[in-house]
């Protein structure tokens, strides 16, 4: 299975807002809408942002949002802030009844 | 609040096997709707999914690394574990166990463990 491809790397000034893309195959991101994002501060446990395509889970902000279009799903941060700099990393359930990652993107912010 | 936590050798010789194992509390791990995973990450570098077990046994394999592991589960002790043989340097890497729940409409991986930094040297 491959990973699921995200750019390596996106940046924004504080209060802009950013979008990180992740893409696969009909047979994980298009075939279901089970598309999680997860943040990962150095050194830190992954935190699961959004699963389900475009759910949050209690205690995340609203300014993270998902959606997903064909095989490609999308997170976007708007508002962004420093606090917000982190890897993040878009995961899919696939029909081979595993999970693959994407490959992650380094959100800076300037 | 459920936790998990991975427990195991820091430091596993070349050709060896590695072996964890993750103590779930402040749930069961015989509920149903859960699934337990090991995922790795080198370091700098992305995650990897290892695979994933029921509590029934049943278990799911990343393809590339299937040949070399075995995940199993311990209900009486609230634990599931990894083994991966024949270890190089290429298997050294952070592990994590983390839980997916399932349901007719989401799947995600909701708890992770700290991880646990493994190291195959001579």
């Amino acid at each position: 299975q491959s990973a699921l491809t995200q750019p390596a790397s996106v940046s924004g000034s504080p209060g802009q807002s950013i979008t990180i893309s992740c893409t696969g195959t009909s047979s994980d991101v298009g075939g279901y809408n089970y598309v999680s994002w997860y943040q990962q501060h150095p050194g830190k446990v992954p935190k699961l942002m959004i699963y389900a395509v475009s759910n949050r889970p209690s205690g995340v902000s609203n300014r993270f949002s998902g959606s997903k279009s064909g095989n490609t799903a999308s997170l976007t941060i708007s508002g962004l802030q420093a606090e917000d700099e982190a890897d993040y990393y878009c995961s899919s359930y696939t029909s081979s009844s595993s999970w693959v990652f994407g490959t992650g993107t380094k959100v800076t912010v300037l | 609040q459920v936790q998990l936590q991975e427990s195991g050798p820091g430091l596993v010789k070349p050709s060896q096997t590695l072996s964890l194992t993750c103590t779930v509390s402040g749930g069961s791990i015989s509920s149903g709707g859960y699934f337990w995973n090991w995922i790795r990450q080198h370091s700098g570098k992305g995650l990897e999914w290892i695979g994933s077990i029921y509590y029934s046994g049943s278990t799911f394999y990343n393809p590339s690394l299937k040949s070399r592991l075995t995940i199993s589960v311990d209900t009486s002790k609230n634990q599931f574990s990894l083994k991966v043989n024949s270890v190089t340097a290429a298997d050294t890497a952070i592990y994590y166990c983390a839980r997916d729940q399932r349901s007719r409409t989401n799947y995600y991986i909701d708890y992770w463990g700290q991880g646990t930094l493994v190291t195959v040297s001579s």
